[in-house]
């Protein structure tokens, strides 16, 4: 079952905008991580938060989290061309292994 | 270091037969863990296997199956294939003890069965 679900399903922004994926989960977790696919191939990890953890930063990558909303955030800054991708929400704490949601699926317009 | 490979990377098989997957996890991960990727269903897990045991698995029938051998590689097989089982097999290795923390992914197998 899918614990995770992003928001928006598609995001089409122009170069150099912002662009901001949500992740809304239904269970208590150990962790959220965010993940990039680009066209069918695999899974490149991202960042991780902790469920005692508010927000973290990884270069262009900004990610909160709010475990009393059981939601998420990746904020991508100046977005590129190269970040055209796929991007899940992935939940560990449950006996499922990770949990993806069904991804939001952004392009980024030159 | 290198990364997680997969092998094969496309597999074309037909309704019936059986079929076996093959990952080498990034050298010293000991958790290597399967998914299934679907238009529809999305990633699902398979199962996880630690030290040559599986120690989670998911919700998926009997038909698949899978092992880890003492040098971590692992192997998924799936009997009896049915068209429903064509997706992106992806295999991922994790250097922690937990199947919750940060995974490596392969570049996947794509089964098609005809």
């Amino acid at each position: 079952s899918q614990q995770g679900e992003e928001d928006p399903q598609a995001l089409s922004i122009q170069e150099g905008e912002n662009a901001t994926m949500n992740c809304s989960y239904k269970t208590s977790i150990n962790n959220l991580q965010w993940y990039r696919q680009n066209s069918g191939r695999g899974l490149v990890h991202l960042i991780l938060i902790r469920s005692n953890e508010r927000e973290k930063h990884s270069g262009r990558l900004r990610v909160t989290l709010d475990t009393s909303k059981k939601s998420s955030s990746l904020l991508i800054t100046a977005s590129r061309a190269a970040d055209t991708a796929s991007y899940f929400c992935a939940t560990g704490g449950g006996a499922d292994g990770l949990t993806f949601g069904k991804g939001t699926h952004l392009i980024i317009q030159p | 270091k290198a990364g997680v490979t997969q092998t094969p990377r496309y597999l074309i098989k037909t309704r019936g037969q059986q079929v076996t997957l093959s990952c080498s996890p990034i050298s010293g991960h000991r958790s290597v863990s399967w998914y299934q990727q679907t238009p529809g269903q999305g990633l699902q897990f398979l199962f996880e296997y630690f030290s040559e045991t599986q120690r989670n698995k998911g919700n998926f029938p009997g038909r698949f199956s899978g092992r880890q051998f003492s040098n971590s590689r692992s192997e998924m097989n799936v009997s009896t294939l049915e068209l429903g089982d064509s997706a992106l097999y992806l295999c991922a290795s994790s250097l922690e003890t937990s199947v919750w923390d940060t995974q490596y992914f392969g570049p996947g197998t794509r089964l098609t069965v005809l």
